[in-house]
């Protein structure tokens, strides 16, 4: 079946503008998270939804960043006012949403650029 | 909160040989570690992962080892091939029924041919 989507695959910015960033979870899937990985670095964690429950931001870095979960599926997450360090890949990923210990499959990711 | 720690930074072996990745966590209530692998520019991918109620788990060439009383896991790779290569990165989770992932910064295995 299909695999977790994101898009765009690739976004220039300038420094100040505001991005959105979309997911598309597997089906059935309840859980998504989005994580975000700098260049050479491991996988930092942004933001978590479990179905209807209220979402853990914990991992957002500044109140620039938001995300939304419209109807449990789509995810889009919103930079406002980018700057230089924003650039980096941002990697969305979903699981069932029935355990804590559950494979988190990962989408391709979006290579964001802000110049 | 958690914070997983990963050596070595950067690993090449021989193809054949084998290769051994290590890992340490901070929050003694994790319960789920999961290593992915990623090669160049693709998505990272799950190869095997344990849960806290077991010390060691094997699926062909690739096991990890846990040491709950330490706070550290290794994967074990052996019978290394060129396919290999790829950046590994450990992570862990469920403290305090936390689902999200901490991982490690990664280690970039080079198997030679």
């Amino acid at each position: 079946g299909a695999g977790v989507s994101q898009s765009p695959s690739n976004k220039v910015t300038e420094k100040g503008k505001d991005v959105e960033l979309r997911c598309d979870p597997i089906s059935g899937h309840t859980a998504l998270y989005w994580y975000r990985q700098s260049l050479g670095q491991g996988l930092e964690f942004l933001i978590y939804f479990q179905g209807n429950s209220a979402p853990d931001k914990s991992g957002l870095p500044s109140d620039r960043f938001s995300a939304e979960r419209t109807g449990g599926s789509v995810s889009t997450l919103t930079i406002q006012r980018t700057q230089q360090e924003d650039s980096a890949v941002y990697l969305c990923a979903s699981s069932l949403g029935r355990g804590i210990h559950e494979t988190q499959y990962f989408g391709p990711g979006t290579r964001l650029l802000v110049l | 909160g958690e914070n997983v720690e990963q050596h070595p930074s950067t690993l090449s072996v021989q193809e054949g040989d084998s290769a051994v990745i290590k890992c340490t966590y901070s929050d003694s209530a994790s319960n789920y570690f999961p290593w992915y692998k990623q090669e160049l520019g693709k998505r990272p991918q799950l190869i095997i992962d344990i849960r806290s109620n077991v010390g060691e788990k094997k699926d062909q060439r690739i096991a990890v080892t846990l040491n709950k009383t330490a706070k550290h896991f290794s994967l074990h790779i052996t019978e290394t091939q060129p396919e290999d290569s790829a950046v590994y990165f450990c992570a862990a989770s469920g403290g305090t029924g936390r689902r999200a992932l901490t991982f490690g910064s990664g280690t970039r295995l080079q198997v030679q041919p």
